[in-house]
């Protein structure tokens, strides 16, 4: 049962355009949704998240949007940068008890073209 | 600078053999993780722990082993290595009751299991 699914494995942009990678989840109880970025022979890097109660978060390059009806999320780069070639990992937060656990999608592997 | 360590970085053993993956983070953070990532899979829980002498199984907990007997390490034990556990492996950890989420990952560690 994946709850959270990352439909296209890879996703190939022009630099200087905008990078729009999806994610789609299945629990309404996932109460934080946040994007990792990594690099090859690197561990994930925490990117950017977002609360289920907004819709949108935005931090420089990055914006998230959050459509809660669809269940759907997206993370957008403009404009998108060699650097940005990477493999992105959309996750999930659940409360369990007093803690909490990360479920994660498969990942989109982005390339950058010049 | 707080950081999280892995060791070894590249492992090559034998089928039958024990291995023995190390974790060691100076964050002083309650929550540990242990993760493997394989190629269309992302990021798969094979155990963790929320403190020192508490662990817990994740979805692909079979042929591991974790103990917590302090703050700063998270060992993973392979007890009998097969070559299905050849993947990457990932050690991560966070704050307790951190409202968003974030892990801290360590490098990987990759396991060839022959």
């Amino acid at each position: 049962d994946q709850q959270v699914k990352q439909n296209s494995p890879s996703l190939s942009v022009q630099e200087g355009r905008i990078s729009i990678l999806n994610c789609d989840y299945t629990n309404s109880m996932f109460d934080y949704f946040l994007w990792y970025k990594k690099y090859p022979a690197e561990g994930p890097t925490f990117l950017i998240s977002i609360s289920s109660i907004k819709d949108k978060n935005e931090d420089g390059r990055f914006t998230v949007f959050l459509n809660k009806s669809a269940k759907h999320l997206s993370l957008h780069i403009v404009p998108s940068q060699p650097g940005d070639s990477a493999v992105y990992f959309c996750a999930a937060k659940k409360r369990l008890d007093s803690n909490y656990q990360l479920i994660w999608g498969a990942g989109t592997k982005l390339i950058i073209k010049p | 600078d707080a950081e999280i360590t892995q060791s070894p970085r590249h492992k090559i053993t034998e089928t039958g053999r024990q291995v023995t993956l190390a974790c060691h983070q100076t964050w002083n953070h309650n929550n540990m993780f242990w993760y493997r990532q394989d190629l269309g899979h992302g990021l798969r829980l094979i155990h963790y722990s929320y403190g020192v002498h508490d662990t817990n199984k994740g979805e692909v907990s079979d042929g591991y082993s974790v103990s917590r007997s302090n703050t700063e390490d998270l060992p993973l034990t392979l007890e009998s290595a097969a070559s299905s556990q050849t993947s990457v492996y990932f050690c991560a950890s966070s704050a307790r009751r951190v409202n968003t989420g974030e892990l801290f990952f360590g490098e990987g560690s990759r396991l060839t299991v022959l």
